[in-house]
């Protein structure tokens, strides 16, 4: 089974700089997705960025960015400038991309962290 | 991406009553997740929904307790069964909306429950 491990409950920030915030990841399969999500006090899930196991470019979205580290099986995500809108909780989630397997099409996720920017 | 709508936004219940909740997506997909987030807790999945077949449920999680219904490939509804207030949780859907090697999830907009 996966197992999603991020160990900052809380982060904060001022506006306009950067934040980094980390998870780590255990599976033994080669073949899987990793999910940032966003969730604001509305509760609506926010997908922010994905990231493919098999692709080493580390994947980006305007002020977003991770840093996949496969070996190590980590997966922080950067943000830039960051803005009051980004105040959320943040978790990360791993998907098996594995068929054959009973995790397939399944989100497993971390433990969330709130993330706080102040002005 | 799939545009999901889920009903009730919140509801405050009776302890030993149910609750059915629903989801409608504005396109067909294949597989449908419920998923329960405790107060302050991150999301753990209660069941995976295919058309056409059971729900297959997580450790812990049974049928008895939260029955679920996929008449199509557009709804789904799950029923929170004898409730106590330790089923005070947010409910959520979620759908995968993305085309063939481009994976997303989409998720409703939660249900949050309140047992008393």
């Amino acid at each position: 089974a996966q197992t999603v491990t991020q160990s900052q409950p809380e982060m904060s920030v001022q506006e306009a700089e950067t934040v980094t915030l980390s998870c780590t990841y255990d599976t033994s399969e080669n073949n899987y997705y990793l999910f940032w999500y966003k969730q604001p006090p509305s509760r609506q899930m926010i997908l922010v960025i994905r990231q493919e196991a098999y692709k080493q470019q580390n994947a980006t979205e305007n002020r977003f960015s991770v840093n996949f580290q496969k070996a190590a099986k980590s997966f922080s995500l950067k943000i830039s400038d960051s803005q009051l809108g980004d105040t959320a909780m943040y978790f990360c989630a791993f998907m098996s991309l594995n068929a054959g397997g009973t995790s397939y099409g399944k989100l497993t996720f971390g433990q969330g962290t709130i993330l706080t920017v102040h002005p | 991406s799939a545009v999901i709508s889920q009903k009730p936004s919140r509801d405050i219940c009776q302890r030993g009553t149910s609750l059915t909740i629903q989801c409608q997506v504005d396109s067909q997909v294949t597989m449908m997740f419920w998923y329960r987030q405790q107060p302050g807790q991150s999301l753990t999945l209660i069941a995976t929904a295919n058309q056409g077949s059971e729900a297959t449920y997580e450790s812990g999680f049974v049928i008895d307790k939260f029955p679920i219904s996929r008449p199509n490939l557009t709804f789904s509804t799950l029923t929170v069964s004898n409730m106590s207030p330790e089923d005070s949780s947010i409910y959520l859907c979620s759908v995968d909306s993305s085309a063939i090697r481009n994976y997303g999830y989409t998720f409703g907009s939660g249900t949050r429950l309140t047992v008393v």
